[in-house]
């Protein structure tokens, strides 16, 4: 099975950087994604990584470290329109690898 | 750009009573997936099919079917509705079986 895990709630400033941390134990690993999802709307891809390091897309950028079972989501620059849920999801290799496991998601609120 | 389209978005069911969910992915995609999201809850990851072959199944219901027609087109069918299956269905597509999932806006489906 696979065990993934973000804090529940997370409130910033506009204009300020946060970290939304995520731990994962799983077999098998094949890649971390990060999605963003506004209440009532689909879920929306932002960052993976499979190798270790940090990838840097824009405001976004994600971390994982393989050893540590451990990943975190960069946000810069705070926007209003960043208050939304953020989902870490595991992917796996081998059986099962087509599905991809979800967190229960960090809400994020972002305050003026 | 066109985006995975579900139909309908809203639909009320009473108990015991089946439904259909459609799901027309993004044209070239060949994995479909599905997922049950519940009010607060993560994204619940149901079946997925690679080139109108099941790839791979998750907390499917016995009482829920799906499949993949030869136009890539995806149908979930769920019949003795539960009040507990009121719930966002959502549709996600890919090419190759990736985890960049592009999701559609959902079916919000509601058991009384």
């Amino acid at each position: 099975g696979q065990n993934i895990d973000q804090p529940t709630e997370m409130t910033a400033t506009e204009g300020a950087i946060v970290q939304i941390n995520c731990t994962y134990q799983t077999s098998g690993f094949n890649g971390l994604f990060w999605y963003q999802q506004h209440a009532g709307e689909a879920p929306t891809f932002l960052s993976y990584n499979v190798l270790d390091g940090l990838e840097e897309k824009g405001r976004f950028s994600s971390f994982l470290s393989r050893s540590k079972g451990y990943s975190y989501l960069l946000l810069k620059e705070l926007q209003m329109k960043d208050s939304a849920s953020y989902l870490c999801a595991v992917k796996r290799s081998g059986a099962g690898s087509y599905q991809l496991t979800f967190g229960k998601g960090t809400k994020l609120s972002v305050i003026p | 750009a066109a985006g995975v389209i579900q139909s309908p978005r809203h639909l009320i069911k009473e108990k015991r009573e089946t439904a259909t969910l459609k799901c027309y992915p993004i044209p070239r995609h060949d994995t479909v997936y599905w997922y049950q999201q519940g009010p607060g809850q993560d994204p619940q990851f149901l079946i997925s099919f690679y080139e109108k072959m099941q790839s791979d199944k998750g907390s499917i219901p016995d009482r829920f079917s799906a499949q993949q027609f030869s136009d890539y087109h995806s149908e979930l069918n769920m019949s003795s509705l539960e009040l507990g299956d009121s719930a966002l269905y959502f549709c996600a597509s890919s090419l190759g079986g990736t985890g960049i999932l592009h999701f559609g806006n959902g079916t919000r489906l509601t058991v009384t």
